[in-house]
């Protein structure tokens, strides 16, 4: 099956870190990849999209300076949480849309558990 | 804007069924879908329904849409320990980027 590959699956740092988080799509090109942000026992908000080879698109609220996107090939985006301060502190995670499936789905990396001290 | 909603918790006994409930409030999505997420890990997709379909089966899955009444539910039958996670239902939005909308996660919980 198809299988997105994201790392660190950890990350503690000191505040005013920049932290960079990478997701892959192993056995799929993916044009279009997503990352999310999921605080403790609550659902998955959307932060931005990532289109390959042009800009992301953030979502509503999602600081772009804050939150660094490039999605470099059709395998691999990153997000860069620039300068991080305690309140970034959160699981991301990022998913990856395989277009070769009919139904389209998306596949999910197995999170990143960010701490800032 | 689109709503997913999930009612938050559901415990059952080994062996029982299982029926989790989702409403939804877009009804141009094309697909929707049933993930499982187990604790500190991601999100695997374990079904999808296509909007024009009523009913779909997949081993111990059955996933029911009433696409008038905007409901869509899973069933797991003969549900397992290993079946103790958070469900989360999610309709696509018919945009370009056709992106993802989760409901709230219905937390199951399986006892022996």
């Amino acid at each position: 099956g198809a299988v997105v590959s994201q790392h660190p699956s950890r990350v503690i740092c000191k505040s005013g870190t920049s932290v960079k988080i990478e997701c892959r799509s192993l056995d799929f090109q993916a044009t279009t990849m997503f990352w999310y942000r999921q605080f403790p026992k609550q659902s998955l908000m959307l932060m931005a999209t990532s289109n390959e080879g042009s800009k992301a698109t953030y979502e509503q609220g999602v600081e772009k300076d804050k939150f660094l996107i490039n999605h470099a090939s059709l395998t691999l985006s990153t997000l860069t949480v620039t300068s991080a301060h305690p309140e970034d502190s959160s699981f991301y995670i990022c998913s990856a849309r395989d277009r070769g499936q009919s139904y389209q789905p998306q596949h999910f990396g197995d999170g990143t558990r960010l701490s800032i001290l | 804007g689109e709503d997913v909603e999930q009612s938050l918790f559901l415990s059952v006994r080994e062996g029982d069924s299982s029926v989790i409930n989702c409403t939804y409030t877009d009804s141009s999505s094309t697909y929707l879908y049933w993930y499982k997420q187990e604790p500190g890990a991601g999100l695997q997709l374990l079904t999808y329904i296509f909007s024009n379909m009523d009913m779909k089966q997949d081993q111990r899955l059955t996933v029911l849409l009433n696409k008038k009444d905007k409901h869509l539910s899973l069933r797991i039958a003969d549900t397992q320990t290993g079946d103790s996670a958070i469900y989360f239902c999610a309709e696509s939005t018919n945009t370009g980027f056709q992106k993802l909308v989760f409901g709230t996660g219905t937390r199951l919980l399986v006892s022996p």
